[in-house]
Formats: structure tokens, sequence, C-alpha cells
């Protein structure tokens, strides 16, 4: 079985300039989460999905970040402009409808603002 | 905002050694987990446990939980040096599965 999939693995761009990441969830799994890790630091929830509704966005910038998961499958979550401080792994992870908790991660997305 | 916080931040030790590393939260919880992140990798879920669970065991992990004091405690027996990486609690509260990370606590195990 496949795990979760992201891309791109690394991104480096200049401030001010809009940038995309894409991820693919388990198949099945209609829970879906996208968090942003600070170097030493743990995740912190971005946003989760069930199915193709957003039930916990309060912690999304929304005057620069915006996110969909058109069909309830596969997510973008998306930076326009980024700021320097955006710099940071953007990690997607997935979680089946019968699990207690467990998630399951991809290898995140590191971005450099330049 | 980060609900749990792992002690201690760092730990280093021999292989061979048991690796104890503590979490201690906040508020009232319905589960709570363990994860491991090896350098530039996502994050493996390893153990969870439940509000009513007082241990539970996987291998060479132990997990203990303590509501009265809101803390867990992961111990790692007979260390190796691929256990080498930041060990992440998070907990789940109310009738939400949002898990929320702590800080982490970093290990390392030489050879």
């Amino acid at each position: 079985e496949a795990g979760v999939v992201q891309s791109p693995r690394y991104k480096i761009i200049e401030k001010k300039q809009p940038v995309a990441f894409w991820c693919n969830p388990i198949s099945g799994h209609n829970t879906l989460y996208w968090y942003l890790q600070n170097l030493g630091q743990g995740p912190e929830l971005l946003i989760r999905y069930e199915n193709e509704e957003a039930v916990d966005d309060s912690q999304l910038p929304k005057d620069r970040f915006s996110a969909e998961r058109l069909k309830g499958v596969d997510s973008t979550l998306k930076i326009q402009p980024a700021e320097l401080g955006d710099s940071a792994v953007y990690l997607c992870a997935s979680k089946g409808r019968d699990s207690p908790g467990e998630l399951f991660f991809g290898e995140g997305s590191r971005l450099t603002v330049l | 905002s980060q609900q749990g916080e792992e002690d201690p931040q760092a730990l280093s030790i021999q292989e061979g050694e048991n690796a104890t590393m503590n979490c201690s939260y906040k508020t009232s919880i319905n589960n709570l987990q363990w994860y491991r992140q090896n350098s530039g990798r996502g994050l493996v879920h390893l153990i969870l446990i439940r509000s009513n669970e007082r241990e539970k065991h996987s291998g060479r992990l132990r997990v203990t939980l303590d509501t009265s004091k809101k803390s867990s405690s992961l111990l790692i027996t007979a260390s190796r040096a691929a256990d080498t990486a930041s060990y992440f609690c998070a907990t789940s509260s109310g009738g939400s599965y949002i898990p929320t990370f702590g800080r982490g606590t970093s290990l390392i195990v030489h050879p």
C-alpha cells in the first residue's frame, strides 16, 4: 500500500512569489491534515479536511494561504505571496475513517523563501 | 499552540541503554500518541494510548499514561543507533481528531 505522497520535496523561491504543495493521501483515508513544522518545533495544524470539507481551518492564515481538496482525495496548499517567515516544512497527513487517531504522514515539502 | 511538552529537549545515550522521554499536557484528553521523526523525514506513528489505559507495550517501547498528573512517558529499552530521531507526543481532546504536538525530544544513541 502506498503511503502519503507529497510534492515537491524541496522548493526555493524568492519572497512575494507564489508556491503550491500537493498531497495524495492513502487510498480510502477520508481525513486529511496539513501541518506546518518550523525547525526544532513540533508540527502545528494549518487545516483539516473531512472528505472535501474543510472542518478546521482556524489556524490557516487566510490572507495568503489557501487550500483545497477537490473530490475529497488529493489536496493542494498554496501560499501567495510567500514571505520570509513562511520558510518551513509543510507536512500532509491522512487518517482512516475507523482509526482512533493514528496519522500517516508524508515526507513533507521543505520551503525556503529568500 | 502546543498542548504537550516533552522533557528532556535532548537526550544522548549509549547503545544498549534505556531511553526515557516524558510528556506533560494541560487539558483532559481522549488519547495520547507518540511519533518518531528521523531527520528530514515525515513523522511515523509509534503507539496510541487511550485515556482509560495506563500502560501499553509495543516491541521495545513502553508507554505509560497518568491522567491525574497529565503526563505520559515513553521508554525505549535496549536502544540502538537506529533509534536516533526526534520523538513527539501528540494529544487529542474533545470530539475532534486533531492531534496537537509538543516540541519533541531529540534522542541521540551513540554506537
